[in-house]
């Protein structure tokens, strides 16, 4: 069965802190994304992976495909960064599989 | 920066009426796909479309739901006759040739 699973599902930081949430799937995939949803509702598109590491500013992907095991970090936090994060994953079937989401949130 | 627009952002329907969901996506882009969320959960996969007709639907895509893009730029999602459960933020989405997916701002659906 195709699963995609988060960790954790809240937390809170301080301003500042270096930010690990972490996404593992149940089975091979074409690619995997992660997302972000802010408070309104909107959902972005972060960063889409197939393999290795990818960054964008403050932000930082990482994909274990052995490991079936994805990392988004956020270096330097800040309040603004305080959303739902959510990794969706495509098991090649050309549609997403939503994970749970981790709400996020950077205290001043 | 390309976007998907959605209309409209929050509609309230009574039960048993129907709904009609409208997206513009992006115009070079050649999958699109409805999810919907129900509040407090995961987002949940619809419907995707491909070449004018369905390429895939989940089983909660039953026949009270039917999808079309009627003039080559809109891509609407149609609820023949709404029940409480369906209410939920719906999303369309598109996704470009390098499989980046954009998603609208969401249609917030309340059945009363």
């Amino acid at each position: 069965k195709n699963e995609v699973e988060q960790s954790p599902q809240n937390l809170t930081a301080q301003e500042g802190e270096f930010i690990t949430i972490n996404c593992s799937y149940s089975v091979g995939i074409s690619a995997l994304h992660w997302l972000q949803q802010h408070p309104g509702g909107g959902i972005v598109s972060l960063f889409m992976l197939s393999s290795g590491k990818k960054k964008h500013g403050r932000l930082i992907a990482t994909i274990n495909i052995q490991e079936k095991h994805s990392s988004l970090h956020i270096t330097a936090s800040h309040p603004r960064d305080s959303a739902v994060y959510i990794c969706a994953v495509d098991f090649g079937n050309e549609k997403l599989t939503f994970g749970t989401g981790t709400r996020l949130t950077i205290i001043p | 920066e390309p976007e998907v627009t959605q209309t409209p952002s929050h509609q309230v329907t009574q039960m048993g009426q129907e709904v009609i969901l409208r997206c513009v996506p992006i115009s070079n882009h050649l999958y699109f796909y409805w999810y919907r969320q129900i509040l407090g959960q995961k987002v949940e996969f619809l419907v995707s479309f491909y070449n004018n007709e369905i390429s895939e639907k989940s089983e909660i895509f039953d026949d009270q739901f039917s999808v079309e893009r009627p003039d080559g730029s809109n891509f609407t999602l149609k609820i023949r006759s709404t029940k409480l459960e369906d209410s939920a933020m719906y999303f369309c989405a598109s996704r470009a040739p390098g499989n980046t997916i954009y998603f609208g701002e969401g249609s917030w659906l309340t059945v009363v």
